[in-house]
Protein backbone atom coordinates (compact mmCIF):
# COMPACT_ATOMS: atom_id res chain seq x y z
CA UNK A 1 0.00 0.00 0.00
CA UNK A 2 1.02 3.38 -0.69
CA UNK A 3 -0.29 5.05 1.87
CA UNK A 4 -1.06 8.85 1.41
CA UNK A 5 0.66 10.53 -1.95
CA UNK A 6 0.81 13.80 -2.83
CA UNK A 7 1.86 15.65 -5.75
CA UNK A 8 3.98 17.22 -6.88
CA UNK A 9 6.75 17.25 -4.46
CA UNK A 10 8.26 20.65 -5.33
CA UNK A 11 6.34 23.83 -7.15
CA UNK A 12 7.99 27.23 -7.84
CA UNK A 13 4.75 29.89 -8.73
CA UNK A 14 4.71 33.28 -9.76
CA UNK A 15 2.16 35.95 -8.01
CA UNK A 16 -1.36 35.24 -9.23
CA UNK A 17 -0.96 31.90 -10.66
CA UNK A 18 -2.41 29.14 -9.70
CA UNK A 19 -2.38 25.73 -9.15
CA UNK A 20 -3.75 22.31 -7.92
CA UNK A 21 -1.99 20.53 -5.03
CA UNK A 22 -3.40 16.62 -5.47
CA UNK A 23 -3.54 14.09 -2.28
CA UNK A 24 -4.98 10.39 -2.82
CA UNK A 25 -5.01 7.30 0.16
CA UNK A 26 -5.50 4.31 -0.73
CA UNK A 27 -6.49 3.50 3.29
CA UNK A 28 -10.24 3.33 2.56
CA UNK A 29 -9.92 6.25 5.51
CA UNK A 30 -13.01 8.52 5.69
CA UNK A 31 -11.36 11.81 7.16
CA UNK A 32 -8.70 13.69 4.85
CA UNK A 33 -6.78 16.90 5.72
CA UNK A 34 -4.38 19.64 4.34
CA UNK A 35 -2.44 21.19 6.59
CA UNK A 36 0.94 23.46 5.75
CA UNK A 37 3.82 23.80 7.65
CA UNK A 38 5.52 27.21 8.31
CA UNK A 39 9.13 27.45 10.52
CA UNK A 40 8.05 27.80 14.30
CA UNK A 41 4.57 27.27 13.64
CA UNK A 42 3.77 23.97 13.46
CA UNK A 43 0.77 22.39 11.19
CA UNK A 44 -1.82 24.45 10.93
CA UNK A 45 -5.52 23.31 9.61
CA UNK A 46 -6.62 24.41 5.66
CA UNK A 47 -9.26 22.78 5.20
CA UNK A 48 -10.69 19.13 5.87
CA UNK A 49 -13.00 16.32 4.69
CA UNK A 50 -15.10 14.50 7.10
CA UNK A 51 -16.24 12.39 4.12
CA UNK A 52 -16.97 12.08 1.16
CA UNK A 53 -19.00 14.76 -0.35
CA UNK A 54 -18.27 17.42 2.83
CA UNK A 55 -16.04 19.96 3.11
CA UNK A 56 -15.20 22.38 6.10
CA UNK A 57 -12.52 25.22 6.72
CA UNK A 58 -9.68 25.06 8.98
CA UNK A 59 -7.83 27.80 11.20
CA UNK A 60 -6.23 29.31 7.99
CA UNK A 61 -8.62 28.87 4.64
CA UNK A 62 -8.24 32.35 3.08
CA UNK A 63 -6.64 31.77 -0.43
CA UNK A 64 -7.75 27.98 -0.69
CA UNK A 65 -10.16 25.96 -2.06
CA UNK A 66 -10.39 22.26 -1.54
CA UNK A 67 -12.54 19.35 -3.49
CA UNK A 68 -13.44 16.14 -2.06
CA UNK A 69 -13.30 14.12 -5.55
CA UNK A 70 -14.16 10.77 -4.35
CA UNK A 71 -13.74 8.73 -1.16
CA UNK A 72 -9.74 8.57 -2.21
CA UNK A 73 -9.05 12.22 -3.28
CA UNK A 74 -8.62 15.47 -1.72
CA UNK A 75 -7.30 18.22 -3.81
CA UNK A 76 -6.01 21.62 -2.74
CA UNK A 77 -6.34 24.81 -5.17
CA UNK A 78 -4.65 28.42 -4.80
CA UNK A 79 -6.61 30.49 -7.76
CA UNK A 80 -4.16 33.52 -7.29
CA UNK A 81 -0.93 32.69 -5.57
CA UNK A 82 0.43 35.01 -3.21
CA UNK A 83 4.19 34.92 -1.23
CA UNK A 84 2.62 34.30 2.37
CA UNK A 85 1.27 30.97 0.63
CA UNK A 86 4.60 30.15 0.79
CA UNK A 87 4.88 26.84 2.56
CA UNK A 88 5.14 23.20 3.07
CA UNK A 89 2.18 21.19 2.74
CA UNK A 90 1.07 18.17 4.15
CA UNK A 91 -2.30 16.62 2.78
CA UNK A 92 -3.32 13.57 5.52
CA UNK A 93 -5.71 11.12 6.04
CA UNK A 94 -7.87 9.21 8.97
CA UNK A 95 -10.10 6.61 10.47
CA UNK A 96 -13.00 7.94 12.38
CA UNK A 97 -14.18 7.03 16.09
CA UNK A 98 -12.67 5.85 18.61
CA UNK A 99 -10.57 3.29 16.96
CA UNK A 100 -9.04 6.31 15.31
CA UNK A 101 -5.33 5.71 15.21
CA UNK A 102 -4.16 9.32 14.58
CA UNK A 103 -2.96 10.63 11.08
CA UNK A 104 -1.10 9.31 8.24
CA UNK A 105 0.43 11.87 6.35
CA UNK A 106 1.35 12.45 2.80
CA UNK A 107 5.23 13.38 1.90
CA UNK A 108 4.52 16.74 1.73
CA UNK A 109 4.59 19.43 -0.93
CA UNK A 110 7.25 22.55 -0.58
CA UNK A 111 5.71 25.56 -2.71
CA UNK A 112 7.85 28.87 -3.32
CA UNK A 113 5.56 31.82 -4.31
CA UNK A 114 7.85 34.48 -6.35
CA UNK B 1 -11.80 25.52 19.77
CA UNK B 2 -8.61 23.39 20.97
CA UNK B 3 -5.13 25.36 21.80
CA UNK B 4 -2.23 23.39 22.10
CA UNK B 5 1.25 24.99 23.44
CA UNK B 6 4.72 23.06 23.58
CA UNK B 7 7.52 23.63 25.86
CA UNK B 8 10.45 23.95 24.49
CA UNK B 9 10.78 24.62 21.44
CA UNK B 10 14.57 23.40 21.36
CA UNK B 11 16.26 20.89 23.45
CA UNK B 12 20.00 19.92 23.46
CA UNK B 13 20.40 16.83 24.99
CA UNK B 14 23.89 14.34 25.47
CA UNK B 15 23.78 10.82 23.91
CA UNK B 16 21.93 8.54 26.94
CA UNK B 17 20.55 10.97 28.52
CA UNK B 18 16.48 11.49 29.09
CA UNK B 19 14.23 14.23 26.88
CA UNK B 20 11.31 15.55 28.22
CA UNK B 21 8.68 17.47 26.27
CA UNK B 22 5.64 19.04 27.55
CA UNK B 23 1.89 19.95 25.99
CA UNK B 24 -0.82 21.96 27.84
CA UNK B 25 -4.59 22.28 26.07
CA UNK B 26 -7.06 24.36 26.07
CA UNK B 27 -10.43 22.13 25.47
CA UNK B 28 -11.24 19.88 28.60
CA UNK B 29 -13.24 17.63 26.14
CA UNK B 30 -10.27 16.41 24.24
CA UNK B 31 -9.79 13.38 24.91
CA UNK B 32 -7.02 11.97 22.34
CA UNK B 33 -3.22 12.93 22.21
CA UNK B 34 -0.63 11.70 19.98
CA UNK B 35 3.05 12.81 19.38
CA UNK B 36 4.54 13.03 16.33
CA UNK B 37 8.13 12.67 15.23
CA UNK B 38 9.28 14.20 11.96
CA UNK B 39 12.91 14.12 10.68
CA UNK B 40 14.37 16.59 8.31
CA UNK B 41 12.78 16.49 4.80
CA UNK B 42 10.41 14.07 6.10
CA UNK B 43 6.52 13.78 7.15
CA UNK B 44 5.47 13.83 10.09
CA UNK B 45 5.23 10.24 11.53
CA UNK B 46 2.99 8.91 14.42
CA UNK B 47 5.05 7.23 17.43
CA UNK B 48 2.65 7.05 20.34
CA UNK B 49 -0.64 8.21 20.93
CA UNK B 50 -2.65 8.32 24.75
CA UNK B 51 -6.32 8.20 25.33
CA UNK B 52 -8.11 10.48 28.17
CA UNK B 53 -9.05 7.22 30.00
CA UNK B 54 -5.42 6.11 30.45
CA UNK B 55 -2.93 7.98 32.35
CA UNK B 56 0.62 6.86 31.07
CA UNK B 57 1.57 4.53 27.96
CA UNK B 58 5.14 3.27 27.25
CA UNK B 59 6.79 1.96 23.87
CA UNK B 60 10.63 0.75 24.38
CA UNK B 61 12.16 4.16 24.94
CA UNK B 62 9.56 6.73 24.38
CA UNK B 63 6.38 6.80 27.12
CA UNK B 64 3.77 9.77 27.50
CA UNK B 65 1.90 10.41 30.63
CA UNK B 66 -1.48 12.66 30.76
CA UNK B 67 -2.70 14.62 33.62
CA UNK B 68 -6.56 15.68 32.94
CA UNK B 69 -6.92 17.58 35.75
CA UNK B 70 -4.13 19.53 35.06
CA UNK B 71 -4.81 19.55 31.34
CA UNK B 72 -1.33 18.60 29.82
CA UNK B 73 0.35 15.64 28.55
CA UNK B 74 4.59 15.01 27.98
CA UNK B 75 6.68 12.78 25.93
CA UNK B 76 9.14 11.40 28.00
CA UNK B 77 12.06 9.81 25.91
CA UNK B 78 14.97 7.75 27.78
CA UNK B 79 18.88 6.44 26.56
CA UNK B 80 18.52 9.08 23.73
CA UNK B 81 20.04 8.67 20.02
CA UNK B 82 21.46 10.49 17.62
CA UNK B 83 18.67 9.33 15.29
CA UNK B 84 16.18 10.54 17.86
CA UNK B 85 16.89 13.98 16.63
CA UNK B 86 14.28 15.88 15.11
CA UNK B 87 11.06 17.85 15.59
CA UNK B 88 8.69 16.39 17.64
CA UNK B 89 4.98 17.89 17.60
CA UNK B 90 1.92 17.14 19.94
CA UNK B 91 -1.76 17.37 18.98
CA UNK B 92 -4.87 16.88 20.90
CA UNK B 93 -8.46 16.11 19.59
CA UNK B 94 -11.78 15.30 20.91
CA UNK B 95 -13.19 12.00 19.21
CA UNK B 96 -15.62 10.00 18.44
CA UNK B 97 -15.47 12.80 15.27
CA UNK B 98 -13.57 12.90 12.33
CA UNK B 99 -10.75 13.65 14.71
CA UNK B 100 -9.67 16.73 13.60
CA UNK B 101 -5.92 17.19 15.69
CA UNK B 102 -4.64 20.69 16.87
CA UNK B 103 -0.73 20.91 16.54
CA UNK B 104 1.84 22.56 18.95
CA UNK B 105 4.25 24.55 17.43
CA UNK B 106 7.02 21.86 17.88
CA UNK B 107 10.32 20.92 19.37
CA UNK B 108 13.69 20.70 17.90
CA UNK B 109 15.56 17.73 20.04
CA UNK B 110 19.00 17.68 19.67
CA UNK B 111 21.14 14.59 20.64
CA UNK B 112 24.85 14.99 20.45
CA UNK B 113 27.01 12.21 20.93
Amino acid sequence: NAGVTQTPKFQVLKTGQSMTLQCAQDMNHNSMYWYRQDPGMGLRLIYYSASEGTTDKGEVPNGYNVSRLNKREFSLRLESAAPSQTSVYFCASSEEGQGAHGYTFGSGTRLTVV
Amino acid sequence: GENVEQHPSTLSVQEGDSAVIKCTYSDSASNYFPWYKQELGKRPQLIIDIRSNVGEKKDQRIAVTLNKTAKHFSLHITETQPEDSAVYFCAASITPSWGKLQFGAGTQVVVTP
